[in-house]
């Protein structure tokens, strides 16, 4: 079947410094499949913070970038400086939009990231 | 303004009580979905309905049923709950029936016990 997975569940880090939390993500599907980042502040729903549905393409959100490598089956999320109002829980997701996945999304467990003033 | 809104936030029910959880859209959003959320895991679907009366099973399923009975709204019900299906709610909603667009409500975290 289709997974996603995220190794950190938390990850600490201080104002202005930059960040990564990793993704990776399986799939049985031959089509490529969609690969997003959601994000859920304290309270909030998720929201849809960047999407790529072309293999090699590049997302970009709020000064979030994720490069989506099919090689490495990777949607890693990036940042060059954080702020503290980035703290919140980061989701990775992977959608197959064909057959019997047609509009089903795969989540990661989450990533919360605190950072630090 | 393009909202998912779920009723209750909060919820404490006794094992073996009935739970209804209710969500509505109103930007006419063709499928609609359930998810799960339990500490450690990912989302995971419970249904995704196509349309009014077109409901399909997610992976979990299994002590839940939904009803779509207009486009704007999708319950989700569980007859008997067990302690079990203390969670997270989260309901959805997409334009079509792919994976490009989904709007998240807030969720409903129930607890049973």
């Amino acid at each position: 079947g289709d997974s996603v997975t995220q190794t950190e569940g938390q990850v600490t880090v201080s104002e202005s410094k930059s960040l990564i939390i990793n993704c990776t993500y399986s799939t049985t599907s031959i089509a490529y499949p969609n690969l997003f980042w959601y994000v859920r502040y304290p309270g909030e729903g998720l929201q849809l913070l960047l999407k790529v549905i072309t293999a090699g393409q590049k997302g970009s959100s709020r000064g979030f970038e994720a490069t989506y490598n099919k090689e490495t089956t990777s949607f890693h999320l990036q940042k060059a400086s954080v702020q503290e109002s980035d703290s919140a829980v980061y989701y990775c997701a992977l959608g197959v939009d064909r057959g019997s996945a047609l509009g089903r999304l795969h989540f990661g467990a989450g990533t919360q990231l605190i950072v630090i003033p | 303004d393009m909202k998912v809104t779920q009723m209750p936030r909060y919820l404490i029910k006794r094992m073996g009580e009935n739970v209804l959880l209710e969500c509505g859209q109103d930007m006419s959003h063709e499928t609609m979905y359930w998810y799960r959320q339990d500490p450690g895991l990912g989302l995971q679907l419970i249904y995704i309905s196509y349309d009014v009366d077109s409901n399909s099973e997610g992976d979990i399923p299994k002590g839940y049923r939904v009803s779509r009975k207009k486009r704007e709204h999708f319950s989700l019900i569980l007859d008997s709950a067990k302690t079990n299906q203390t969670s997270v709610y989260f309901c959805a909603s997409s334009w079509d029936r792919g994976t490009a667009e989904v709007f998240f409500g807030k969720g409903t975290r129930l607890t049973v016990v």
